[in-house]
């Protein structure tokens, strides 16, 4: 069965601390790993696709890195803003896409 | 502006009262979905359709019912709602080109089944 765990559950920084959120998975046939962000009451807004072993993909204080079994979000020097649920999902066979519970993240000044 | 649309946005009812979800999109996308979101339980996928009248069951469909007779439009519908259908809607869509394309989300529809 396709599932998905990401952890930590929740994390809690200080501004300028870096850290890394995880998700492991298992999937037959993965076609992509995405990670979204989520803000309270709001639609997931899309971060990063990544399609293969070995391949990053960074935007701003953010960067995704993808293994044959996990995936880790990297922030480096948070900021207040960056605090949100981050979502990690997958598509496998058949076009039907699986999420996480996400990591909440909270950035504290 | 590309984006997706859900109405209404809010939504009390009582169980047993049919009710329509609607969700458009203006991006031209062949691929759309519906997730539903509660606590510690997370996004999970109720329907997801690949083009007009193909559609397909996502990990949680009981009670749910869809159409897909315009592209751009993919409504939900709860023949019979019940109380354990309260929950955070989204309406998701992408395009569809062999690989597993980005998606993207509505701003959600809050449902409360009394």
């Amino acid at each position: 069965e396709d599932q998905v765990t990401q952890s930590p559950e929740a994390l809690r920084l200080q501004e300028g601390e870096s850290s890394s959120l995880n998700c492991s998975y298992t999937v037959s046939g993965l076609r992509g790993l995405f990670w979204y962000r989520q803000d309270p009451g709001k639609g997931p807004e899309f971060l990063f696709t990544l399609y293969s072993a070995g391949e990053e993909k960074e935007k701003e204080r953010l960067k995704a890195t993808l293994t044959k079994k996990e995936s880790f979000l990297h922030i480096t020097a948070p900021k207040p803003e960056d605090s949100a649920t981050y979502l990690c999902a997958f598509t496998g066979g058949y076009q039907k896409v699986t999420f996480g519970t996400g990591t909440k993240l909270q950035v504290i000044p | 502006e590309a984006q997706v649309t859900q109405n209404p946005r809010y939504l009390i009812t009582v169980t047993g009262k049919k009710l329509t979800v609607t969700c458009s999109q203006n991006m031209n996308h062949e691929y759309m979905s519906w997730y539903r979101q509660d606590p510690g339980l997370g996004l999970r996928q109720i329907y997801y359709s690949m083009n007009v009248e193909v559609t397909d069951k996502g990990d949680v469909p009981e009670g749910y019912k869809v159409s897909r007779k315009e592209k751009r439009n993919f409504p939900l519908i709860l023949e019979s709602p019940s109380p354990n259908q309260t929950s955070l809607y989204f309406c998701a869509s992408s395009r569809l080109t062999g690989g597993a394309e980005t998606q993207y989300f509505g701003p959600g529809t809050r449902l409360l089944v009394l």
